[in-house]
């Protein structure tokens, strides 16, 4: 059980378009969903928490404006790189919490995905 | 930064050692869990220990809790090449808001 999948798994987009990736939860009810950016060889970075039907809280030097991120239903959050550029070429991370499942504080990774702007 | 350090960075053994791991942290926590990352893929999570605990085990896994140090430790015993990964530690405050604050990671290589 707790199982988080991600959508794509990888993608090559242009500069100046837009990227949404996918996170699901899929046989529990996320009551809250993060975002992570980890860069090479290095640690997971938390850019934000969403909560199910209300705005997403920003990490301190996020851009909410460039990283768009949606949680519409308790088993979907969205995260949209707006006109990306090379440097937001990265590997994204989502994970989710379940506070009905024990334990409530652990949280869930999906596999991940990979960005690559050109 | 809030984040926690792990040490060694890197960490190369012979299969069937036993490999440790440590993680600090800076803030008064709930719980300590442990996560393994494979090359290119998401975490997995190992193990949670509370701060009221002092040492958990999980098969191969030794978790101990310092909370005086502020300090966990992650012992893999007799390790397999399949225990190849990242390792990290993550700690959720107890205050603020809830998340997790990562440790820096282990890179782990057990060679064959």
């Amino acid at each position: 059980g707790a199982v988080v999948s991600q959508h794509p798994s990888w993608v090559i987009c242009k500069s100046g378009t837009s990227v949404k990736i996918e996170c699901r939860s899929l046989d529990f009810q996320a009551t809250t969903m993060f975002w992570y950016r980890q860069f090479p060889k290095q640690s997971l970075m938390l850019m934000a928490t969403s909560n199910e039907g209300s705005k997403a809280t920003y990490e301190q030097g996020v851009e909410k404006d460039k990283f768009l991120i949606n949680h519409a239903s308790l088993t979907l959050s969205t995260l949209t790189v707006t006109s990306a550029h090379p440097e937001d070429s990265s590997f994204y991370i989502c994970s989710a919490r379940d506070r009905q499942r024990e334990p409530s504080d652990t949280q869930y990774f999906g596999p991940g995905t990979r960005l690559t702007v050109l | 930064s809030q984040q926690g350090e792990e040490d060694p960075q890197a960490l190369s053994i012979q299969e069937g050692e036993n490999a440790t791991m440590n993680c600090s942290y800076k803030t008064s926590i709930n719980n300590l869990q442990w996560y393994r990352q494979n090359s290119g893929r998401g975490l997995v999570h190992l193990i949670l220990i509370r701060s009221n605990e002092r040492e958990k085990h999980s098969g191969r896994l030794r978790v101990t809790l310092d909370t005086s140090k502020k300090s966990s430790s992650l012992l893999i015993t007799a390790s397999r090449a399949a225990d190849t990964a990242s390792y990290f530690c993550a700690t959720v405050r107890t205050s603020g808001t809830y998340k997790y604050i990562f440790g820096t990671g282990t890179r782990l290589k057990v060679l064959a």
